[in-house]
């Protein structure tokens, strides 16, 4: 079984819905990370989290917000999607001891039409 | 955090051993070197890192510099399955601010 796991891995949505994509991993890790990626860039880090009591912004957090509803659960809203937010969505996690070794999931291709 | 440099792309011929330079001329003493690969969209995968000495596992090696401005991430004998885009990421080891800075990394592909 994956130790990090996103649901969906495929959404199309339409302009101004929210939805809301989720991620759970089994690897006992305090931190989360969620970063986006678009066709032929590199990751951009959105939100990240040290401790369920802890969200912080990356660099482009603006139109997302965070949930971290358990240590093994971090999940990732867009309020009012907008067509620019179409983009493959990667979320990671790594250990408190651990540096930067930071473990993905799959991914969740996301579509705003 | 310091910057990279890598080439856009590289061609390797399988079963031979594929190296990828990176340049990180302004890092830090207590600044780590990472890599990563990322195989056609899937999750970024870690490969290994390092600090000044030179690192080995079961996926590759990584040669560090004397002066630890520069670095090679080995592949001593490429295969189909390693066609994919690496990255070779600086990052202190320490502190609260944890963000990874990805570049565009190198594409390497691995030719029969």
């Amino acid at each position: 079984d994956a130790d990090v796991t996103q649901t969906p891995r495929n959404r199309i949505t339409k302009t101004g819905k929210r939805i809301m994509l989720e991620c759970s991993q089994t690897k006992g890790h305090d931190r989360m990370y969620w970063y986006r990626q678009d066709p032929g860039l590199g990751l951009r880090l959105i939100y990240y989290s040290f401790d369920v009591k802890d969200i912080n912004k990356g660099e482009i957090s603006d139109g997302y917000s965070v949930s971290r509803q358990a240590q093994a659960k971090f999940s990732l809203s867009l309020e009012s999607a907008i067509p620019n937010q179409t983009a493959l969505y990667f979320c990671a996690t790594s250990a408190l001891a651990g540096g930067e070794t930071q473990y993905f999931g799959p991914g969740t291709r996301l579509l705003v039409l | 955090d310091a910057k990279t440099t890598q080439p856009t792309s590289m061609d390797c011929a399988e079963g031979r051993a594929a190296n990828l330079p990176c340049n990180h001329s302004t890092i830090s003493g207590n600044e780590y070197v990472y890599w990563y690969r990322q195989i056609h969209s899937q999750g970024p995968q870690y490969i290994i890192h390092g600090l000044k000495n030179n690192e080995t596992n079961e996926m590759a090696s990584l040669i560090i510099t004397e002066d630890r401005k520069s670095s090679t991430l080995i592949l001593p004998h490429a295969t189909l399955r390693d066609t994919a885009v690496y990255y070779c990421i600086v990052r202190r080891n320490a502190g609260n601010n944890r963000k990874l800075i990805w570049g565009l990394g190198t594409s390497l592909a691995v030719n029969p």
